[in-house]
C-alpha cells in the first residue's frame, strides 16, 4: 500500500523568509501524482501545487515550488517570501492510476508565520 | 461558480444515534469522494462515487457507515449507532472524473462530535 510521511508536525517561518516542508512517500507504481494541499482554519482544502511523476521538471506556482526527487521518493515544498496568509496546515498527498484518484495523505505540517 | 458545499457545518449527537451528512458537488463533476479527518491526523479515504455507483468502498471503517449518491449529484454519508470514535471532520471532494490528473475540489467539511 502507498504511504505518505510528513515528519515535521510544526514549522515556523518569519514573514518574507523561505521555508521548506518535507514529505516522503512509498510506492511501487511508476505513474503517479503528488500534491500539496493547504488547509486554513476554515477547513477548506486548497490545492497549492501538483507534480506528475513522469515530469522531471519541478513544479512551480508563484511563491511555491517543489523539489521532487523520484529516486529518493521525496517531495518537499518550498515557500518563498512567506506571508501571514500562508499560515495553515499543509498536507502532502499521493494518487496513482490504480487507485481511481483517491488521495493518500500525510499527517500534515502546521506552518506558523511570524512577524 | 459555486464550489462544493456540505451540510451541516457542525453536528453534535449522542452516542448511539444515527446521523446523515450531505455533500453537494460542483455541477458537472461526476466523481465524488468522502474523506475523514480525525484530530491530529491526516485525511483518510472512505468511499468514492463515479456517477451513482461506488466502485471503491474500501475505506469505510465499519458496516455502520454507508453512503449513497442519487442523480449523479448529491451524496449522503450515513453513520448508524454513532460511537465516540466517529468524532471527526468529514470532508467531501468532487472532480470532473475519477482520473489522477483531475483536481479534487473540497468542501468545508462537517465537524461531527459524538458525546
Amino acid at each position: 500500500a502507498q504511504t505518505v510521511t510528513q515528519s515535521q508536525p510544526e514549522m515556523s517561518v518569519q514573514e518574507a523568509e523561505t521555508v521548506t516542508l518535507s514529505c516522503t512517500y512509498d510506492t511501487s507504481e511508476s505513474d503517479y501524482y503528488l500534491f500539496w494541499y493547504k488547509q486554513p482554519p476554515s477547513r477548506q482544502m486548497i490545492l497549492v501545487i501538483r507534480q506528475e511523476a513522469y515530469k522531471q521538471q519541478n513544479a512551480t506556482e508563484n511563491r511555491f515550488s517543489v523539489n521532487f526527487q523520484k529516486a529518493a521518493k521525496s517531495f518537499s515544498l518550498k515557500i518563498s517570501d512567506s506571508q501571514l496568509g500562508d499560515a495553515a496546515m499543509y498536507f502532502c498527498a499521493y494518487t496513482d492510476t490504480g487507485t481511481a484518484s483517491k488521495l493518500t495523505f500525510g499527517t500534515g505540517t502546521r506552518l506558523q508565520v511570524t512577524l | 461558480g459555486a464550489g462544493v458545499s456540505q451540510s451541516p457545518s457542525n453536528k453534535v449527537t449522542e452516542k448511539g444515534k444515527d446521523v446523515e451528512l450531505r455533500c453537494d458537488p460542483i455541477s458537472g463533476h461526476t466523481a465524488l469522494y468522502w474523506y475523514r479527518q480525525s484530530l491530529g491526523q491526516g485525511l483518510e479515504f472512505l468511499i468514492y462515487f463515479q456517477g451513482n455507483s461506488a466502485p471503491d468502498k474500501s475505506g469505510l471503517p465499519s458496516d455502520r457507515f454507508s453512503a449513497e449518491r442519487t442523480g449523479g449529484s448529491v451524496s449522503t454519508l450515513t453513520i448508524q449507532r454513532t460511537q465516540q470514535e466517529d468524532s471527526a471532520v468529514y470532508l467531501c471532494a468532487s472532480s470532473l472524473a475519477a482520473r489522477t490528473y483531475n483536481e479534487q475540489f473540497f468542501g468545508p467539511g462537517t465537524r461531527l462530535t459524538v458525546l
